[in-house]
C-alpha cells in the first residue's frame, strides 16, 4: 500500500509563529501536493512539486512556502501563522504522468 | 481560473435508494476525472475514476458517467448502505498536462438513513 504520512494529526500554534508541516511518501512518487480543506470550499491547492527542488504555486499560495529537498519529503511552511490559516491541511502524492493521488491523514491546524 | 462545481452540497437518502452527485468543469482540456470518498476523520480515498475517452465506468454499486460535450460528469451509487455515508469529492485534471494537478469540487455530504 502507498503510504503518505503527515507528521502531526493536530497542531495548535500562536499567531506569528513559523509553522512546519511535514509529509513523507514511500512510493517514489514524483508529484507531491499540499491542499487546504475548508467546509464548503472543497480541497484547494496551495503548492505542488513535480521533482526535487521544483515547486509551483497552486490556487492559494499566499502566506505559505514549501520545501522539497528529498523526493520522499514535502514540507509546507507558514512563515507567520495567522488565524485565517486555521484549517485542515492534506498532503498528497502521485506518479509523474499518473493521475491517482494518494492522501495523507491530514493535519488539523489551529492558530490562536 | 479553472473550476469544478459540485452539486448538491448535502444529500440524504434512505438505505437502498440511489444517490447521484453531479459535477461540471470549465477546463476543456481536462482528461481525467476521479471521485474521492472521505469518511469522518479519515483521509480522502479514490473510489472510481474515468478518463475522457470513456463515457461510463462501473464498479459494483458505483458508476461514473462523463459528457465531454457538456463538460459534465456524475457519480451514481445504487442500493445505498449506511457505510456509504461520507463526503464525496469530484475532481478534474488541470489541462492535459502530466503534472497530476487536480481541481476539486466543493464536496457533497451524503447521509444514508437506515
Amino acid at each position: 500500500d502507498v503510504k503518505v504520512t503527515q507528521s502531526s494529526r493536530y497542531l495548535v500554534k500562536r499567531t506569528g509563529e513559523k509553522v512546519f508541516l511535514e509529509c513523507v511518501q514511500d512510493m517514489d512518487h514524483e508529484n507531491m501536493f499540499w491542499y487546504r480543506q475548508d467546509p464548503g470550499l472543497g480541497l484547494r491547492l496551495i503548492y505542488f512539486s513535480y521533482d526535487v527542488k521544483m515547486k509551483e504555486k497552486g490556487d492559494i499560495p499566499e502566506g505559505y512556502s514549501v520545501s522539497r529537498e528529498k523526493k520522499e519529503r514535502f514540507s509546507l511552511i507558514l512563515e507567520s501563522a495567522s488565524t485565517n490559516q486555521t484549517s485542515m491541511y492534506l498532503c498528497a502524492s502521485s506518479l509523474f504522468r499518473g493521475r491517482m493521488a494518494f492522501f495523507g491523514q491530514g493535519t488539523r491546524l489551529t492558530v490562536v | 481560473g479553472e473550476n469544478v462545481e459540485q452539486h448538491p452540497s448535502t444529500l440524504s437518502v434512505q438505505e437502498g435508494d440511489s444517490a447521484v452527485i453531479k459535477c461540471t468543469y470549465s477546463d476543456s482540456a481536462s482528461n481525467y476525472f476521479p471521485w474521492y470518498k472521505q469518511e469522518l476523520g479519515k483521509r480522502p480515498q479514490l473510489i472510481i475514476d474515468i478518463r475522457s475517452n470513456v463515457g461510463e465506468k462501473k464498479d459494483q454499486r458505483i458508476a461514473v458517467t462523463l459528457n465531454k460535450t457538456a463538460k459534465h460528469f456524475s457519480l451514481h451509487i445504487t442500493e445505498t448502505q449506511p457505510e456509504d455515508s461520507a463526503v464525496y469529492f469530484c475532481a478534474a485534471s488541470l489541462g492535459s498536462s502530466n503534472t497530476g494537478k487536480l481541481i476539486f469540487g466543493q464536496g457533497t455530504t451524503l447521509q444514508v438513513k437506515p
